[in-house]
């Protein structure tokens, strides 16, 4: 697609559930990135696949925090026993091969009650 | 790790003013810097990417300077209008597909 289209758009889970949340980057772009918000303005770095494979993983939480990015399906960020500072909004990005801007989705909103 | 400042944090204006921000950030690693426009529950949209020292980019009323060798850029909007309230981020990345360490952005308003 022309879009980077993320979802669910809200999630909500009680604290030691399970979350899973899609990225399906724009069509061509061979490079996924994953952020976190969490206060206010914030972004922060969290992994980057090149296709497949994972470029870059050392914004990743050790414990609890997984994602892939497998072909002909959406990108996925999974966090397992949730809690309550994950809550967040997890944005996700794409971008081509080159000096070209990361293109953002709308973010998906992860409430942890 | 990369530490990009924004200043100043917010700011408000009168319609037809014009008005400036500054990204600082580490003139070491330094790749490429990015300038967005972003407003809350939407996703951040690109304005700028920017290479080379002297780097000078346009887009409509909104203009970009880069200094990579004191480690500055600045973000110029002539005329504001309303429309352009949001908050501007502005994020450096260190390699060619490496990922953005964000500043926390400048949040503009202009007022009618």
């Amino acid at each position: 697609g022309e879009e980077v289209a993320q979802t669910p758009k809200h999630l909500v889970r009680g604290e030691g559930q399970k979350a899973k949340l899609y990225c399906a980057p724009i069509k061509g772009h061979s490079y996924v990135f994953w952020y976190q918000q969490v206060l206010k303005n914030e972004f922060k770095f969290l992994i980057s696949f090149q296709n497949e494979n994972v470029f870059d993983e050392t914004g990743m939480p050790k414990e609890r925090f997984s994602a892939k990015c497998l072909p002909n399906s959406p990108c996925s960020l999974e966090i397992q026993a949730t809690k309550l500072e994950d809550s967040a909004v997890y944005f996700c990005a794409s971008s081509d091969q080159g000096d070209q801007p990361q293109h953002f989705g709308d973010g998906t909103r992860l409430s942890i009650l | 790790i990369l530490n990009v400042e924004q200043s100043p944090q917010s700011l408000h204006v009168q319609e037809g003013d014009s008005t400036n921000f500054t990204c600082s950030f580490p003139s070491s690693n330094f790749y490429a810097l990015h300038w967005y426009r972003w407003e809350t529950a939407k996703s951040p949209e690109a304005l700028f990417v920017m290479t080379l020292n002297g780097d000078e980019k346009k887009k409509g009323r909104i203009s970009a300077t880069l200094n990579t060798k004191e480690g500055y850029s600045y973000l110029y909007i002539k005329g504001s209008q309303p429309e352009d309230s949001a908050t501007y981020l502005c994020a450096s990345r260190g390699g060619s597909q490496g990922n953005l360490i964000f500043g926390k952005g400048t949040k503009l308003s202009v007022k009618p």
